[in-house]
């Protein structure tokens, strides 16, 4: 079975801090990608990779920035944190085959304070 | 425009009663895909199922069956006889290609509550 692991469950930070969430696939998948979950708005994406070093914005990018060093990891930063970035963070992982599922972790709840 | 439409934000049925969960979409993609997810309270969300737009085949599976019908743009899903752990949010979701990769367009979802 694939595994998405996420870092953190439940994480709370201060409004300006920089925050890292991480996120870690054993499935040797391509694409990566990191969603915000937002009540009523479904899943938004805000970045993902489909290679090492390699990103590409997604709907909702702005105040967030990825880095992919490893293939079977994607971590999210959020340069200096905002209270409208409370949010479940949902990391997910696929292969680059088009018609292959995306595989989701845990989610991360994130409370900016 | 919003891509995927999920217009039934919650449900609420009593157990063993059918339910259908609707899902509209629209794209411009002549190939694409269509997904449904499952989230329980848990928070993981779980793959279902996965259509490609050729194949307008329904689908069986247990007590789930999805209904696809490229004519409206809609890939429906329905539990046959209800259950308590059925209780979750249910998202559809849609494929295309963007970009260098396939990105996922996921409606707003809906909540399913089986009561006792």
């Amino acid at each position: 079975d694939v595994k998405v692991t996420q870092s953190s469950r439940y994480l709370v930070k201060r409004t300006g801090e920089k925050v890292f969430l991480e996120c870690v696939q054993d499935m040797d998948h391509e694409n990566m990608f990191w969603y915000r979950q937002d009540p009523g708005l479904g899943l938004r994406l805000i970045y993902f990779s489909y290679d090492v070093k390699m990103k590409e914005k997604g709907d909702i990018p702005e105040g967030y920035s990825v880095s992919r060093e490893k293939k079977e990891r994607f971590s999210l930063i959020l340069e200096s944190a905002s209270t409208n970035q409370t949010s479940m963070y949902l990391c997910a992982s696929s292969l680059l085959v088009s018609n292959q599922p995306q595989h989701f972790g845990d989610g991360t709840r994130l409370s900016i304070l | 425009a919003q891509k995927v439409t999920q217009a039934q934000t919650e449900i609420s049925v009593v157990e063993k009663e059918d339910v259908t969960l609707d899902c509209v979409y629209e794209t411009r993609d002549t190939t694409y895909y269509l997904f449904w997810y499952k989230q329980p309270p848990s928070g993981e969300l779980v793959f279902l199922i996965r259509r490609n737009s050729f194949d307008e085949q329904n689908e069986i599976s247990g007590r789930y069956s999805w209904n696809f019908q490229k004519s409206t743009s809609s890939f429906n899903f329905t539990i046959t006889a209800s259950q308590v752990v059925d209780s979750a949010v249910y998202f559809c979701a849609l494929s295309e290609r963007q970009g260098s990769a396939r990105q996922l367009t996921f409606g707003s979802g809906t909540q399913l509550t089986v009561l006792p």
